[in-house]
């Protein structure tokens, strides 16, 4: 049973429009949410996270918003940029330093 | 470099041989953990190290998968008498135990069970 699910498996946006990135989860216990980016042949690459005391976090053009009473996360991109072109991961926690379980991504492409 | 490398980046073996996956962790990085990637999916948690303690190992498949990290640094992941549905990436991770819940991922091994 998935426990965070990406609904969306890609997402094509206009240069300079907002990119939003969806996400779900079931497990109440989860206190820490994460977004990973990956490019072609790389490893994921950390994006933002948020614990769940809070229900936004922002870092320069990337904000995180949780909304705990419906168990679901989104990523917002603005302005976006042909080079946030990648796979998008949710994934989650219970605790900070235990395993991560992930989400099965989505593709994103911004058009020039 | 500083970040997480894997060794080696590919690999092909036969169907019942066994197979060992490098991973160096970022220096002073407390944490160690494992993944399993399938094609379309996200990394799926195989086991984890704190220091040289294993501390959570029940994503391992089977018991033909191990890993050990016994100086609390460099560790293997050991598949042995492997089956073609082993074919994926095997992805390390690391993090600082004084920082927050973010991992540093690393490039990955291509296993391919011929």
């Amino acid at each position: 049973d998935q426990q965070v699910k990406q609904n969306s498996p890609s997402l094509s946006v206009q240069e300079g429009r907002i990119s939003i990135l969806n996400c779900d989860y079931t497990n109440s216990m989860f206190d820490y949410f994460l977004w990973y980016k990956k490019y072609p042949a790389e490893g994921p690459t950390f994006l933002i996270s948020i614990s769940s005391i809070k229900d936004k976090n922002e870092d320069g053009r990337f904000t995180v918003f949780l909304n705990k009473s419906a168990k679901h996360l989104s990523l917002h991109i603005v302005p976006s940029q042909p080079g946030d072109s990648a796979v998008y991961f949710c994934a989650a926690s219970v605790g900070a330093g235990n395993k991560l379980t992930f989400g099965g991504g989505t593709r994103v492409l911004v058009k020039p | 470099g500083a970040g997480v490398s894997q060794s080696p980046r590919y690999k092909v073996t036969k169907r019942g041989q066994d197979v060992a996956l490098r991973c160096d962790p970022i220096s002073g990085h407390v944490s160690l953990y494992w993944y399993r990637q399938a094609l379309g999916q996200g990394p799926e948690f195989l086991t984890y190290f704190n220091y040289e303690a294993q501390q959570d190992k029940s994503g391992l498949p089977n018991d033909r998968f191990s890993a050990e990290r016994p100086e609390g640094s460099i560790s293997t992941l050991t598949i042995q008498r492997t089956e073609q549905r082993d074919s994926a990436m095997y992805r390390c991770a690391s993090s600082s135990i004084a920082g927050g819940p973010e991992q540093f991922f690393g490039p990955g091994t291509r296993l391919t069970v011929l």
